[in-house]
């Protein structure tokens, strides 16, 4: 079975640009979670959507932004590039949003450099 | 609020030897605690997961983990490393009571296994 598949895998983007990253969740699962880490740091939770709909959001600028399509799949936005905003980005999905605790699945990453 | 705090950045043991990666948490509410590891070029697994039944616990590849409330620790151990426990392990903790599935991370354990 095909885990959580993320593209592109790796990404070169200038300051000021805007990037999409996407994702796709393990079939069935509904949920789709993203995550930020940084070289060195531990991942930061960004965004979680549940069957389209946002249920958690981290402490974010408005310049990222996500939505989740019918088939679960995901994308991640993220406006105005900063140096800062180089990082891994990781897409993580499970079954369902918040009932109990649903094991999350994480993709291989989206490796973004700003320049 | 919630966190985790892992107290070595790096530990370097020797292939057979035991294993022992510590972490402490803070959390409003009865947490959910887990520890990740991520090899280089690859996806975060979960190794456990404590949901506040046992408090030992145990996981893959000879892992477990102790849950002590008095302490606020959830250290994680193995017995006897091997080579291939070489990479980057994760506290984390998940508030319960909360609406989203988001998880807080530690900032990481380095694990080095010498031959």
């Amino acid at each position: 079975d095909a885990g959580v598949t993320q593209s592109p895998t790796h990404l070169i983007k200038t300051r000021g640009q805007q990037v999409t990253l996407r994702c796709s969740p393990i079939s069935g699962h509904k949920s789709v979670s993203w995550y930020q880490q940084v070289l060195g740091q531990g991942p930061q939770f960004i965004f979680q959507y549940y069957e389209k709909e946002e249920r958690g959001r981290g402490n974010f600028p408005d310049r990222f932004s996500a939505r989740q399509f019918p088939n679960y799949s995901s994308e991640l936005n993220v406006n105005a590039l900063l140096l800062g905003d180089s990082a891994l980005y990781l897409c993580a999905s499970s079954l369902e949003g918040s009932s109990g605790y649903n094991e999350q699945f994480f993709g291989p990453g989206t490796r973004l450099t700003v320049l | 609020a919630q966190s985790v705090t892992q107290l070595d950045s790096h530990v370097s043991v020797s292939e057979g030897t035991p294993v022992l990666l510590r972490c402490n948490y803070s959390s409003s509410y009865s947490p959910s605690l887990f520890w990740y590891v991520q090899h280089p070029n690859k996806g975060l697994q979960l190794l456990l997961k404590y949901t506040s039944a046992a408090t030992l616990v145990k996981g893959i590849n000879g892992f477990e983990a102790e849950f002590k409330k008095s302490e606020t620790s959830f250290h994680l151990t193995k017995p006897s490393a091997h080579m291939s426990d070489a990479a980057e392990y994760f506290c984390v903790v998940r508030p319960q009571g909360t609406g989203a599935n988001n998880l807080f991370f530690g900032t990481g354990t380095r694990l080095t296994v010498i031959p």
